[in-house]
């Protein structure tokens, strides 16, 4: 039974360009959240898609998007990158009904240049 | 304003020794609390939870204890091992519907 999965492990990027980063829930987990976590911090709530909606949304600008599939797998999408959107981005599925259990993938490492 | 700090920042021990981490929080109302290691690069992985009414809980040589009334919580590490060398995150979690709330972290390095 996989775990939770993300890809790609790394990526450089420059500023002004756009990612796109995805996210496969563990088995029979329903929802997904990311969190953006930048070097010494502790993670940091992006947002949390279940049923293919956005459902809760922390402090990020618009600029962050994200969307969730029939298969509950999902994206987060960077815009306009800025060199502060260098970090590590997690991904974490659940069950919607204990949507606090949450277990987390491996990560992406952005790196904006 | 909802907040969960942790104390100390980083911490440099010697492999064997023991070791305790510090965790106060303000999140109110408190549904529970959970201590993470997340080692460099890597997702964190769940060690303990903990509801309001748990004292204190174990995981082999990580024992996590919990006072509701002063909203602290503390990570002891036991006989420590070069493997313990991560960064421990303490998340607490408020009422239902709401997001996580992490700590920053108390980074621990165990040297030989």
């Amino acid at each position: 039974d996989a775990g939770v999965t993300q890809s790609p492990t790394h990526l450089i990027k420059t500023r002004g360009q756009q990612v796109t980063l995805r996210c496969s829930p563990k088995s029979g987990h329903d929802t997904v959240s990311w969190y953006q976590q930048a070097l010494g911090q502790g993670p940091q709530f992006i947002f949390q898609y279940y049923e293919e909606e956005e459902r809760q949304r922390g402090n990020f600008p618009d600029r962050f998007s994200g969307h969730q599939f029939p298969n509950y797998s999902s994206e987060l999408n960077v815009n306009a990158l800025l060199l502060g959107d260098s970090a590590l981005y997690l991904c974490a599925s659940s069950l919607w009904r204990d949507v606090n259990e949450q277990f987390f993938g491996p990560g992406t490492r952005l790196t904006v240049l | 304003k909802n907040q969960v700090e942790q104390s100390p920042q980083s911490l440099i021990i010697l492999e064997g020794k023991n070791c305790t981490l510090q965790c106060n929080y303000t999140v109110s109302p408190f549904s529970n609390l959970r201590w993470y290691k997340q080692d460099t690069g890597r997702g964190p992985v769940s060690l303990t939870i903990m509801t309001f009414s748990e004292n204190t809980k174990s995981n082999g040589r990580y024992t996590a204890t919990l006072d509701a009334d002063t909203k602290q919580s503390s990570l002891h590490i036991t006989a420590s091992q070069l493997s313990d060398s991560a960064s421990y995150i303490c998340v607490v979690s408020g009422q239902a519907g709401t997001a996580l709330i992490f700590g920053k972290g108390t980074t621990l390095s165990v040297s030989s």
